[in-house]
């Protein structure tokens, strides 16, 4: 399997506009999660799905982030509009099964610049 | 709550030194511990796990020790590589929840 496969892996954008970020996740796996990473604030959770139905968003910053999982193997996270303190690296995993003996497989992340 | 607290960075060592990065976490119910590694510029990979108390996790020199009693997992290795700079982080799933909960991340330098 090719791994989690996040796109893009740069995305440099003004701010105001819209940005979308795309993960198609590991075949099979029932679990996926968006994770932010910062200096500041270090990895963060912002939602995560089980068989494409959103389990928990408390980790949205804001209504400005939204994020969907319309099949099994495609995700995106939506930000709009985007601001300069979004700028972040963006991480999606995903998870094979329930239960906690299994690890979270991460993708490479895109990096997101907000000018 | 479920957290992990793990040691300020960034810590610098020379090459064949013993490398100790503490974590310590809060669970409710009976979580697995992991610990990942990033380098530069990827995402982050799985290097140990153990899911339950008294096992140890290994993997390319690396150990870790999953200790109910101290609520700890401090990961230890024996020589570092330059190889090995990067940034560790300490985290645990919640059985309950599937959630998984990261450390801060401590970031190693390994001089030559």
């Amino acid at each position: 399997d090719a791994g989690v496969i996040q796109s893009p892996r740069h995305e440099v954008t003004e701010m105001g506009q819209e940005v979308t970020l795309r993960c198609k996740p590991i075949s099979g796996h029932d679990y996926l999660f968006w994770y932010r990473q910062t200096m500041m604030r270090g990895l963060e959770l912002l939602i995560y799905f089980n068989n494409n139905v959103p389990i928990d968003d408390s980790g949205m910053p804001e209504d400005r982030f939204s994020a969907k999982m319309p099949n099994a193997s495609f995700s995106t996270l939506k930000i709009q509009p985007s601001e300069p303190r979004d700028s972040a690296v963006y991480f999606c995993a995903s998870s094979p099964q329930t239960g906690s003996n299994t690890e979270a497989f991460f993708g490479q992340g895109t990096r997101l610049t907000v000018v | 709550g479920n957290s992990v607290t793990q040691m300020e960075g960034p810590v610098t060592l020379s090459e064949e030194a013993f490398l100790t990065i503490n974590c310590t976490y809060t669970a409710t119910g009976y979580p697995s511990l992991f610990w990942y590694v990033q380098y530069p510029g990827e995402g982050l990979q799985l290097l140990l796990k153990a899911t339950k108390a008294d096992d140890k996790g290994s993997n390319k020199g690396f150990e870790a020790t999953y200790r109910k009693e101290t609520t700890s997992f401090h990961l230890e290795k024996g020589s570092v590589q330059v190889s090995d700079s990067a940034v560790y982080f300490c985290a645990l799933s919640d059985y309950s929840f599937n959630k998984f909960y990261f450390g801060s991340g401590t970031k190693l330098n390994v001089k030559p």
